[in-house]
């Protein structure tokens, strides 16, 4: 079974706080995404990376950033915690495209993230 | 743009059918299609793909127009199992390969 690991399920920082976000997979899948979901918003997409150093802006990249050192771990990156940025996050892994149609995504069970 | 889902919510009676359905404005290469346990990461249902592929596991069935950019899912004979949250994703393909937008959900419950 595909499993896809983030570091903690309920966390809590400060505002101005840097927050570290990890999320681990082991299928050795290509694709890893950084999702938040909010009521009644569904999931928006904040980062994608589609290989080990590579990174592309999704939907809502604004005071996030992400590193990919290795090819199971991809880390969202929180500079400066806001209040605004209290949510659940949820990482994803999907394999690489290719040939016809893209494949599935398996996520992690999500970390709550409360700023105060 | 997210894709606009339809209903927010719906209830019913176990053996009952519901459809879903999930609009884009924007031409679309395929749409998966996800549900969410109260608690629990989403699991995947399906994907349909532009041409009429489609790949799925699940006893739940879907349709997908090019055309009219939509997709409908469709709950048949329902069980208490499907209770959930149902979201689907939208695929543009060209310069956006593998990144989904989600729409904002559909709450279903399946009572007794």
């Amino acid at each position: 079974d595909v499993k896809v690991t983030q570091s903690s399920r309920y966390l809590v920082k400060r505002t101005g706080e840097k927050v570290f976000l990890e999320c681990v997979q082991d299928m050795d899948h290509e694709n890893m995404f950084w999702y938040r979901q909010d009521p009644g918003l569904g999931l928006r997409l904040i980062y994608f990376s589609y290989d080990v150093k590579m990174k592309e802006k999704g939907d809502i990249p604004e005071g996030y950033s992400v590193s990919r050192e290795k090819k199971e771990r991809f880390s969202l990156i929180l500079e400066s915690a806001s209040t605004n940025q209290t949510s659940m996050y949820l990482c994803a892994s999907s394999p690489i495209l290719g040939g016809r149609g893209s494949y599935e995504q398996y996520f992690g069970p999500g970390t709550r993230l409360t700023v105060t | 743009q997210q894709p606009v889902q339809s209903p927010q919510a719906v209830i019913l009676r176990e053996g009952e059918d519901a459809v879903i359905n999930c609009s884009s404005s924007k031409a679309l290469y395929s749409v998966h299609w996800y549900r969410q346990k109260h608690g629990e990461a989403p699991v995947f249902l399906m994907i349909l793909l532009k041409g009429g592929e489609q790949k799925g596991h699940e006893k739940i069935s879907a349709s997908f127009n090019e055309k009219k950019q939509q997709s409908s899912l469709y709950l048949t004979a329902s069980q208490l199992s499907y209770s959930g949250t149902y979201f689907c994703g939208t695929e543009r393909g060209a310069d956006s390969w593998g990144k989904l937008q989600f729409g904002a959900g559909t709450q279903v419950v399946v009572t007794p």
